[in-house]
């Protein structure tokens, strides 16, 4: 059982322009969601995180954004560089009924090409 | 660096040996946690620890798998008799209590042969 789906394994995209990352979730006993960012030969790096008393998290060119209704969340990053070029995981928290455990989305490869 | 730092980073073993793993999380975080990833995936939680108590476990957590954190300091996660299908990445985290954010070391990539 996937709790936590990201549909696009790849994104490519133009420096300079927006990268729109998505997220989508079935627990509605989710009330945290966070996206790391993974380079290969390391860990995952967290970037932002949102509540699910929020519907949006900006910090510098990384925002969330949290859509309850749809169970659906969305990383933007403006304007894209090269060096954002890594692997994206959404991945979500149910203090109240899963404790501290995150449950991660299968990631998306995000390209961003000079 | 007063980053989570692990130790091995790599280690290669035959089927049926068993390994030890080391987790240095950041000092002052309380909580210590395990996950495992395989390719195309993305972390799947195995453990965690608040101080030196194992509170969490999840069903991933066989039989051959048994982790520790005696002093509430490091932590080792150990796979006795170890199968191919054992092989991936073990990565650790740690956080403060009240926090949600995770802060994940490089991972230590087992490979069974």
């Amino acid at each position: 059982d996937q709790q936590v789906k990201q549909n696009s394994p790849s994104l490519s995209v133009q420096e300079g322009r927006i990268s729109i990352l998505n997220c989508d979730y079935t627990n509605s006993m989710f009330d945290y969601f966070l996206w790391y960012k993974k380079y290969p030969a390391e860990g995952p790096t967290f970037l932002i995180s949102i509540s699910s008393i929020k519907d949006k998290n900006e910090d510098g060119r990384f925002t969330v954004f949290l859509n309850k209704s749809a169970k659906h969340l969305s990383l933007h990053i403006v304007p894209s560089q090269p060096g954002d070029s890594a692997v994206y995981f959404c991945a979500a928290s149910a203090r109240e009924t899963s404790g501290s455990r995150l449950t991660f989305g299968e990631g998306t490869q995000l390209t961003v090409n000079p | 660096d007063t980053g989570v730092s692990q130790d091995p980073r790599h280690k290669i073993t035959k089927r049926g040996q068993n390994v030890t793993f080391r987790c240095d999380p950041i000092s002052e975080h309380n909580r210590l946690y395990w996950y495992r990833q395989t390719l195309g995936q993305g972390p799947e939680f195995l453990t965690y620890f608040q101080n030196e108590a194992q509170l969490e476990k999840s069903r991933l957590l066989s039989d051959r798998f048994s982790a520790e954190r005696p002093k509430g300091s490091f932590s080792t996660l150990e796979i006795q008799r170890t199968e191919q299908g054992d092989s991936a990445m073990y990565l650790c985290a740690s956080s403060l209590v009240r926090q949600y954010e995770q802060y994940f070391g490089p991972g230590t990539r087992l490979t069974v042969t």
